[in-house]
This record gives structure tokens, sequence and C-alpha cells, in this order.
């Protein structure tokens, strides 16, 4: 089954600069590439997605990257905000059915 | 839209006694997922069911756990009994075939002493 695996586990930037994530998957199959941030005491939400004829998407402050060769994909989160503090998950598709493989998260903390 | 909603928002339970959580997905979706989040163990993917019925119940840690979805608004886990290792937050989320992402609910957190 896919594996996808999150670096770095904590990430802790100041306010304005950029926070990169870094995910790899095992499953050369996989087409759809969501991430998700979850606040505190919260469900995770959906921020951006990106799927595989696709390099590198979009949506103001936030870019995700896709390298299929490598198998890996990258949140870029730029001009970081203190709202942006949360844990952030990389999923990959795998299955079918919608079924994703998430990673084990990210805590970004922004620093004011 | 109300959203994925979960009941009961927490539930404190005396370990051996049956535990049932509640899940309405968003009108429409057919696809509905129930995972269970714990510090030590992630994002744990326990059941998923696409229009009703079950697809891979693979991630359900024992015969102890149990879910439905007698219909596509309504899907209920059960743990019988409960255990206190089973304390974690619970999750449900929904989605439409065509992959644009889950929607997760705002979670269950039980704790079984």
């Amino acid at each position: 089954g896919e594996n996808v695996e999150q670096h770095p586990s904590t990430l802790s930037v100041q306010e304005g600069d950029s926070a990169v994530i870094k995910c790899t998957y095992s499953d050369s199959a996989s087409n759809y590439f969501p991430w998700y941030k979850q606040e505190l005491g919260k469900g995770p939400q959906l921020i951006i997605d990106i799927r595989s004829n696709v390099g590198e998407k979009k949506d103001q402050r936030i870019a995700v990257t896709l390298n299929k060769t490598a198998k890996h994909f990258s949140l870029h989160i730029t001009e970081t905000q203190p709202e942006d503090s949360a844990v952030y998950f990389c999923a990959a598709d795998s299955g079918g059915y919608q079924k994703v493989t998430f990673g084990t998260g990210t805590k970004l903390q922004v620093i004011p | 839209d109300a959203g994925v909603i979960q009941s009961p928002r927490h539930e404190v339970t005396e370990m051996g006694q049956e535990v049932t959580l509640r899940c309405k997905p968003i009108s429409g979706h057919n696809s509905l997922f129930w995972y269970r989040q714990t510090m030590m163990r992630g994002l744990e993917l326990l059941i998923y069911f696409n229009n009703n019925v079950p697809i891979d119940d693979s991630g359900m840690p024992e015969d102890r756990f149990s879910a439905k979805m007698p219909n596509a608004s309504f899907s209920t886990l059960k743990i019988q009994p409960s255990e206190p290792r089973d304390s974690a937050v619970y999750f449900c989320a929904s989605t439409l075939y065509e992959r644009n992402g889950y929607t997760f609910g705002s979670g269950t957190r039980l704790t079984v002493v």
C-alpha cells in the first residue's frame, strides 16, 4: 500500500518568513495529493490539492509543487502569519474510492 | 451547508461500557470515512464506506469496533466493550467521488477511564 513520509515534524518560523513542508510517497500510481490544516480542537481542513498532471499550484500565499519522477511534493507558505500556526498534513491517494494515506503531520509555529 | 456533523463532541465513559459515535455526512457526498487520531499513531483510517457499503474495514483494530451506515445521511461507530487504550479523537469525513478532498467533522474526543 501507499506510504507517505512527512518532514519536518515541527517547524518554527518568524512572522513574515516562508515555511516549507516536504512529503514523499511510495506508490507511483498515486495521482492526487491534498494538504490539510488542523487547528487546535478542530478537524483537518483541506487547504490546497494538486493532481499529477500539474507540477505546481498556487492559491494566494500557499503553493504546492509535485515531482512525480522523484515521488515527492511540498507545501510552501509565504509571508507567514500567526494564524498559519497549526498542524499540516500531506496525503496521497491510495486504493480507490477517494481513499488517501496521510503523512504524520508538521506542527508549524509562527512567532510574532 | 452545516458541514459534517459529529456527536457527541466529548464522551467520558468507564471501561467496559458501550460507546456509540455518530456522524452525519454532507448531503450528496457518497463516501464516508472514520479516522482515529492519537499523538502516538497520528491519523488512522478505521473504515470507509462508498454508497453506504463498507469497502475496507482493515483498519478496525479489534472485533470490539463496529461501524454501520444504514443510509446516506447517517453512520455510527460503536465500541463494545470500551478500553482505556481506545481513548482518542475520532473523526468522520465525507467526500464526493471526483476527488474534491475530504470534509472532516469536528471530532469526538473519547476518554475511557
